[in-house]
């Protein structure tokens, strides 16, 4: 089991890009699946992408012209930047992890709130 | 990748049971047996409480199990509690390797 923490602006412009930080404690980084979950308000859970400590991601299509993840296994942090956001990309942003031998979110982050607004 | 079928809502009385179903494709519910269910009450974030179809993790209730048939899973809980109000989210991994969620079911108990 390990502890998630995001953390990052709570206030994005238009088209600008969105940067969040996820912070891990408590393990281990290999061995898992680490992933961004989103929840605008009201509506429900979309999965926006994982990396594995390789540096390996995969995105889901619907956002992967504009998602870029990355690592930092030394410093046991992984990171979540989406470009040209809209205000349709409000959202809370959860990160997760998953167990490489399954696929399910085991632990999630307490999630941050970001807006997209002029 | 479209999302999977969950009904928007599901209600019971407290002693009853519910089902609450998650109707992917071949490519996904129906293809793997890694399908999850997450409860999220209001303001919380997700908590897990089944896994690879029908494992329960460590702590959560026996009242809480999952079945598949086809391209449909299905969360059964069992001797309702005030506490079981919430959403629950239905999940699976893909073809793709992606992953993707349910759009849903809100739980009432009457």
């Amino acid at each position: 089991q390990v502890q998630l923490q995001e953390s990052g602006p709570g206030l994005v412009k238009p088209s600008e890009t969105l940067s969040l930080t996820c912070t891990v404690s408590g393990g281990s980084m290999t061995s898992y699946y680490w992933s961004w979950i989103r929840q605008p308000p009201g509506k429900g859970l979309e999965w926006i992408g994982y990396i594995y400590n390789s540096g390996s991601a995969n995105y889901n299509p619907s956002l992967k012209s504009r998602v870029t993840m990355s690592i930092d296994t030394y410093n046991k942090h992984f990171f979540l930047t989406l470009h040209s956001v809209t205000a349709a990309d409000t959202a809370v942003y959860y990160c997760a992890s998953s167990p490489i031998s399954t696929r399910q979110f085991d632990d999630w982050g307490q999630g941050t709130l970001v807006t997209v607004s002029s | 990748q479209s999302a999977l079928t969950q009904p928007a809502s599901v209600s019971g009385s407290p002693g009853q049971s519910v089902t609450i179903s998650c109707t992917g494709a071949s490519s996904d519910v129906g293809g793997y047996k890694y399908v999850s269910w997450y409860q999220q009450h209001q303001g919380n974030a997700p908590k897990l409480m089944i896994y690879d179809v029908s494992n329960r993790p460590s702590g959560v209730s026996n009242r809480f199990s999952g079945s598949k048939s086809g391209n449909t899973a299905s969360l059964t809980i069992s001797g309702l509690q005030a506490e079981d109000e919430a959403d629950y989210y239905c999940s699976s991994y893909t073809s793709s390797s992606t992953r993707v969620f349910g759009g849903g079911t809100k739980l009432t108990v009457l």
